[in-house]
């Protein structure tokens, strides 16, 4: 089955602690893109990546890192988390560089940060 | 003025009625716009996609696209509680760094009554 895997799906943690929500995909696609969502601000893009070792910042990337060392995964990482990073996180993806609005989501990873 | 915007409802409609929710953007030069439903607690999915100006149907769904207006609507006919649901616009704008840049608006959310 074709999907976008992300892990944790729920995660509590404390401000400063250092986490890492992975994402996989299964159907070998180039572009892979992490968003977060909020009540009233919608999705806002955090990093994205066209290709293997090329990423880029999206408009909200403070605060956060990202690697792309295969093209299946694509992993985010929260360096020291602060409560403003409670969020509800996507990872999505697309087959290609050129029709990067035809996205596959992940179930989604909710985060509080206390 | 936002990239993308959308009213934020909800947009209530009977069973069996025809449901219409629109979208404007602000990037004149955007070429391809996209719309995602999103049930509450789940991921986004992609459910349309145009690129041309005009009407393109796919089963109960009709997306309408005007660019000199810059707007994009999405019919949904014999609307079922099924469709009740978050709508996301999205549309493909292209920065300075060359590549396309996914904008979503912030949804509308549907209610359809039996």
């Amino acid at each position: 089955e074709a999907q976008v895997t992300q892990n944790p799906r729920y995660l509590i943690t404390v401000t400063g602690k250092k986490l890492t929500v992975t994402c996989s995909q299964n159907m070998n696609h180039e572009y892979m893109s992490w968003y977060r969502q909020d009540p009233g601000l919608g999705l806002r893009q955090i990093y994205y990546s066209m290709n293997v070792e090329v990423t880029d910042k999206g408009d909200v990337p403070e605060g956060y890192k990202v690697s792309r060392k295969e093209k299946r995964n694509f992993p985010l990482i929260l360096e020291s988390p602060s409560p403003n990073q409670t969020s509800l996180y996507f990872c999505a993806s697309s087959f290609s560089q050129v029709y990067t609005g035809e996205l596959f989501f992940g179930e989604g990873s909710r985060l509080t940060v206390l | 003025q936002k990239e993308v915007e959308q009213n934020s409802g909800p947009l209530s409609v009977p069973e069996g009625a025809i449901a219409s929710l629109n979208c404007t953007y602000s990037d004149r030069g955007s070429q391809s716009f996209f719309w995602y439903r999103q049930y509450s607690g789940k991921s986004p999915e992609l459910i349309m996609s145009i690129y041309s100006n005009g009407d393109k149907e796919d089963g109960r769904f009709t997306a309408q696209l005007n660019k000199a207006s810059q707007y994009v609507s999405l019919l949904i006919r014999d609307s079922q509680p099924s469709d009740s649901a978050t709508y996301l616009c999205a549309v493909n704008t292209l920065p300075n760094t060359g590549f396309q840049k996914l904008v979503f608006g912030t949804g509308t959310r549907l209610l359809v009554s039996p």
